[in-house]
């Protein structure tokens, strides 16, 4: 089946560092992507939507500057937190959505990523 | 947007115990997903059910569509059924995950 490769699964760093999160399609080409982020004790919220070779489609109220989401190929889609605050630390989730000519539901066809646990110290 | 929230918002069960969970959403949808996110935060499908009833073992759901609300039917609960339970509602292009029930089932 259709499978989301998430990396890395945990990460720390210091306050002011940038990190970069990864999220790949293994098995089936992806031509959006969209990314997660999911507070403790909280629900999934949407960031933002990633379409290959153009900007992404953020949700109001994410900061496009602090965010920055680069989807360069049909396999790969990349989260960069920039200066990155102990606030930021969270856990952010992508899924890759398959054609949904190959399912009944637009929802069934989106998989996701085991996710990015992001502590900021 | 479209609103979706469930309850009971956290629930304790005795190992072996039957529950029910619910989501109710404020408009018409196409689409309707229940997820299990396990402790290490893994989303598991289980069921997509926008309108009707489905089975997979211990658990069932049932969506009415027309009363905009989906319950998830889990019996004879187990420890690992453990976790958050979220449904979610969805088109083509954006997922709406609802607020989420907090399970946890004790030996």
């Amino acid at each position: 089946g259709a499978v989301v490769s998430q990396h890395p699964s945990w990460v720390i760093c210091k306050s002011g560092t940038s990190v970069k999160i990864e999220c790949r399609s293994l098995d089936f080409q992806a031509t959006t992507m969209f990314w997660y982020r999911q507070f403790p004790k909280q629900s999934l919220m949407l960031m933002a939507t990633s379409n290959e070779g153009s900007k992404a489609t953020y949700e109001q109220g994410v900061e496009k500057d602090k965010f920055l989401i680069n989807h360069a190929s049909l396999t790969l889609s990349t989260l960069t937190v920039t200066s990155a605050h102990p606030e930021d630390s969270s856990f952010y989730i992508c899924s890759a959505r398959d054609s949904p000519r190959k399912t009944t539901s637009a929802l069934m066809a989106q998989h996701f990523g085991d996710g990015t646990r992001l502590s900021i110290l | 947007g479209i609103q979706v929230e469930q309850s009971p918002p956290d629930l304790i069960l005795q190992e072996g115990a039957n529950s029910t969970l619910r989501c109710n959403f404020s408009d018409s949808v196409n689409n309707l997903q229940w997820f299990h996110q396990n402790p290490w935060g893994q989303l598991i499908n289980l069921f997509y059910i926008p309108s009707g009833t489905k089975q997979n073992g211990r658990l069932s759901a049932t969506t009415v569509a027309t009363e905009r609300y989906s319950l998830l039917y889990i019996s004879s609960s187990q420890t690992t059924d453990s976790g958050v339970y979220f449904c979610a509602v969805g088109g083509y292009q954006k997922v709406t995950f609802g607020t989420g029930t907090k399970l946890q089932v004790i030996p």
